[in-house]
Formats: C-alpha cells, sequence, structure tokens
C-alpha cells in the first residue's frame, strides 16, 4: 500500500496570504495524484488531477506541482471561501489510497 | 452532469450487513467506474472499492472480504453491502463517480451508524 503523507496537519494563515501544503506519497506515484477540497458537512470536491490540472470551477488561485513524491498545493492569496480541509490521493494502480488532510484555518 | 444520490439505512446492529445503494442520474452507468469512498466521523477519507458497469470490481484489501459493490445497469444504481459490521465501520459513505482514478463527481454521502 503506497501511504500518503500530508503537512502540516493543520495551517493557519491570513486572508490575502498564500498557503502551501504538502504531501508525500511513499514511493514513487508519477503524475498520478489528485487533490480535493472538503468543507464542513459537504462532500470532498476534485479540486486538482494529474498533480497539476485544476478541475472546472476552481480559481487560478489554486496550483498544484510536483511528481514522484513530492507533491504541492498552493492558495495564493486567500479568501474566506478557501478555508477547508485539503485531501491528497494517489492513483498509480487500482489501490487507491488518501492523505490524511491538511485543515486551512484561518489566522 | 450526473448526480449521485446514496441511500440506505441509517442504523444498523454490530455483525450485520450494511447495504446501501447509489442511485446515478443524468447520465448513463455504462460508461465510467463507480466507486465507494467513507469517512468516519472528524477523519479522513477511506477508499473502499469500485466497479465497472460491465461487474469488473476492485477492492480495498483491509475490506475485501466484507465488501461486495454490483451494479443495476437498468436501474442505473451501484450497491454496495459491508458484512459483519462493527463501530469501526460507522462513517459517511459516499459514491463517486470516478474518471482514469479520480473523483470528478460525489454524491452528498449518507452517515452509517453501527449501534446496539
Amino acid at each position: 500500500e503506497i501511504v500518503m503523507t500530508q503537512s502540516p496537519a493543520t495551517l493557519s494563515v491570513s486572508p490575502g496570504e498564500r498557503a502551501t501544503l504538502s504531501c508525500r506519497a511513499s514511493q514513487s506515484v508519477g503524475n498520478n495524484l489528485a487533490w480535493y477540497q472538503q468543507k464542513p458537512g459537504q462532500a470532498p470536491r476534485l479540486l486538482i488531477f494529474a498533480a497539476s490540472t485544476r478541475a472546472p470551477g476552481f480559481s487560478p488561485r489554486f496550483s498544484g506541482s510536483g511528481s514522484g513524491t513530492e507533491f504541492t498545493l498552493t492558495i495564493s492569496s486567500l479568501q474566506s471561501e478557501d478555508f477547508a480541509v485539503y485531501y491528497c490521493q494517489q492513483y498509480d494502480g487500482w489501490q487507491i489510497t488518501f492523505g490524511q488532510g491538511t485543515r486551512l484555518d484561518i489566522k | 452532469q450526473e448526480h449521485l444520490q446514496e441511500s440506505g439505512p441509517g442504523l444498523v446492529k454490530p455483525s450485520e450487513t450494511l447495504s446501501l445503494t447509489c442511485a446515478v442520474s443524468g447520465g448513463s452507468i455504462s460508461t465510467y467506474y463507480w466507486t465507494w469512498i467513507r469517512q468516519p466521523p472528524g477523519r479522513g477519507l477511506e477508499w473502499i472499492g469500485y466497479i465497472y458497469y460491465s461487474g469488473d470490481t476492485m477492492y480495498n484489501p483491509s475490506l475485501k472480504s466484507r465488501v461486495t459493490i454490483s451494479v443495476d445497469t437498468s436501474k442505473n444504481e451501484v450497491s454496495l453491502k459491508l458484512t459483519s459490521v462493527t463501530a469501526s465501520d460507522t462513517a459517511m459513505y459516499y459514491c463517486a463517480k470516478t474518471r482514469r482514478n479520480w473523483f470528478d463527481t460525489w454524491g452528498r454521502g449518507t452517515l452509517v451508524t453501527v449501534s446496539s
């Protein structure tokens, strides 16, 4: 099983600032990585796939990067609606695993 | 744009079988893979397994002995059965449309509590 480790567990950032979230895979997953945003009481929502392709409906403020074992989700100029929990997910092969999530809080 | 709606009993007794259905509307089920994912209260996401309309399945090894996912193309529905449940199976259960192994459309989820 590929273990996905997200850091930090909680990130406190002020509105208007940049947030950088990390996701590390226990072995290479190529660019087979997705990011999801989850707000309280809602289902997760696909944000990024193929490591860097933004899903429809999301602002260009969201960007994904990385390959192999190290991935980053960057949110520039945080808006109030961006504060949520973010999960990474690897899909290299058919055994899918998620990271434990990073909670992005308002500072 | 597909719409997914999960349904099933909200309370299941320990040792019994959890049975859920995901109704797909706004599109044909015979196009994509369909996945079940769960999330215990206050915790992260766990992939349960997926099915293709042909019936091909793949399950999380940690749940494989207890899980069955099936598809009814005539009803445009996907089903999940999880046997011998315990309190650790208490979770929000989601179904999701699966495109190349990422999940681009999710249902709202259904909460299942395992308790006597």
